[in-house]
């Protein structure tokens, strides 16, 4: 059974840090990983999805790798700003369709 | 912006009542989900459906029932809420597009049984 682990739990920076959110999996034969933003009280909302094939993603200050092998994914977020404070979570989707393994979540909080 | 949504958004009810919460989304999107997830804690897959007239259940043995007789609808109902009902419930669909599946979440409804 797949399980997904998120580092750290929580997290506070001051603003315009550059910084770095761990997701592990343990089962390498995944078909892909998405990065998720939760805000409070909202649903998720899908930031990056790396398909099992590629390496990395990229969007405006956001940077996710993936390295299936050693089955981890970071999530790098550049020049925080405090609208970037929120829960994100990986999640992995598995191979023979889309259902998905969700980790308990990095929870950010950028200080102005 | 994903057109998925979910009502009620907020819910108290008292044990025992009869609960439906629904779920649209107007992308034509077969797949289907339904998670729960509790304050501070993972997401679980409850639910789930590939079109109209399936329906199987996910990884957290739920209470809860779906249908899907259309494919923008995927309502969960339960019979007999409890306090351990209390969660949030997030619906989700996917686009099974050429770049990859692409998951959309609703807002989720958030269920207080008292």
């Amino acid at each position: 059974k797949q399980e997904v682990t998120q580092i750290p739990a929580a997290l506070s920076v001051p603003e315009g840090e550059n910084l770095v959110l761990n997701c592990s999996f343990t089962d390498s034969a995944i078909y892909n990983l998405q990065w998720f933003r939760q805000d409070p009280g909202k649903g998720l909302t899908s930031l990056l999805l790396i398909q099992s094939s590629q390496r990395e993603q990229t969007s405006g200050r956001l940077n996710a790798s993936l390295d299936k092998s050693s089955g981890r994914s970071t999530l790098y977020i550049a020049a925080s700003q405090p609208g970037d404070s929120a829960t994100y979570l990986c999640a992995v989707g598995e191979t023979s369709g889309s259902r998905l393994t969700f980790g308990e979540g990095t929870q950010l909080t950028v200080n102005p | 912006e994903a057109d998925i949504y979910q009502t009620p958004r907020y819910l108290v009810i008292g044990t025992g009542k009869k609960i439906t919460l629904e779920c649209s989304q107007t992308m034509g999107h077969d797949k289907m989900y339904w998670y729960q997830q509790d304050p501070g804690m993972e997401l679980h897959l409850i639910h789930y459906s590939y079109g109209v007239n399936s329906t199987e259940k996910g990884d957290l043995s739920s209470e809860s029932t779906v249908s899907r007789i259309r494919t923008e609808h995927f309502p969960l109902t339960l019979e007999s809420a409890r306090p351990s009902h209390t969660s949030q419930y997030l619906c989700a669909s996917v686009n099974s597009g050429t770049s990859g599946n692409t998951i959309y979440f609703g807002e989720g409804s958030w269920l207080t049984v008292v």
